[in-house]
């Protein structure tokens, strides 16, 4: 089946500008989480979507969003891009079992964002 | 999500048995043990997770001992191609809805 799905794989932007990147779970996940990835701060969780609602944040500003739609596909946005926001987004999918205590991620590859 | 502590970095050789340790000593009744295995410019892959004793898959082995206070990866016989990053992580889904990643063990394997 295919996996998790990430668009686009490369991004240039400018500061100041916005950026929306999209993430499609494998079909039949509705859990789908964001990481960001940098060489300083490792893998840093942003925010997790269940059933379209947002059932958990980590400590990233407001500028930082993100939604999830009725199919599962989810994007996040980024606004008044800085240098730093320059890493690499991934995005994971889970199938929730209740009761099942399963860290079973499936990651995507990742959307490598450069802010110039 | 129970803390862990796992070597910053590991060389082995080619061919080799890795054995990768993680301490989670306050590690909760309904927690389950979890690695991923990460190579640049990738997402992390899901490699095994167990509960207790002994887990083996096709790719590795999990064993964990009765307190369960840590875990241990073993690879064998690895290759070049097992150089990557490796995370061990403990908690329980239905109480943690995120995955919190440490700084993992970075693993180098030479010819």
């Amino acid at each position: 089946k295919a996996g998790v799905t990430q668009t686009p794989r490369y991004l240039i932007k400018t500061r100041g500008q916005q950026v929306t990147l999209s993430c499609s779970p494998i079909s039949g996940h509705r859990s789908v989480s964001w990481y960001q990835q940098t060489p300083g701060q490792g893998l840093q969780f942003l925010f997790e979507y269940f059933s379209e609602t947002q059932r958990n944040k980590g400590n990233f500003p407001g500028r930082f969003s993100g939604r999830q739609f009725s199919n599962s596909r989810s994007e996040m946005n980024v606004s008044t891009l800085e240098l730093g926001d320059s890493a690499l987004y991934l995005c994971a999918s889970s199938l929730e079992i209740a009761g099942g205590g399963s860290y079973g991620y499936t990651f995507g590859s990742g959307t490598r964002l450069t802010v110039v | 999500l129970a803390k862990t502590t796992q070597p910053i970095s590991m060389d082995s050789y080619e061919g080799q048995e890795v054995n990768i340790t993680c301490s989670h000593n306050n590690i909760a009744t309904n927690d389950y043990i979890t690695w991923y295995q990460q190579f640049p410019s990738q997402g992390p892959r899901f490699i095994i997770q167990g509960y207790k004793t002994k887990v083996t898959n096709e790719v590795a082995s999990l064993f964990i001992p009765a307190d369960r206070k840590s875990s241990t990866l073993s690879l064998p016989r690895v290759s070049l191609s097992d150089t990557a990053v490796y995370y061990c992580l403990v908690g329980d889904r239905d109480r943690d809805d995120k995955i919190i990643f440490g700084k993992g063990t970075r693993l180098h394997i030479l010819p």
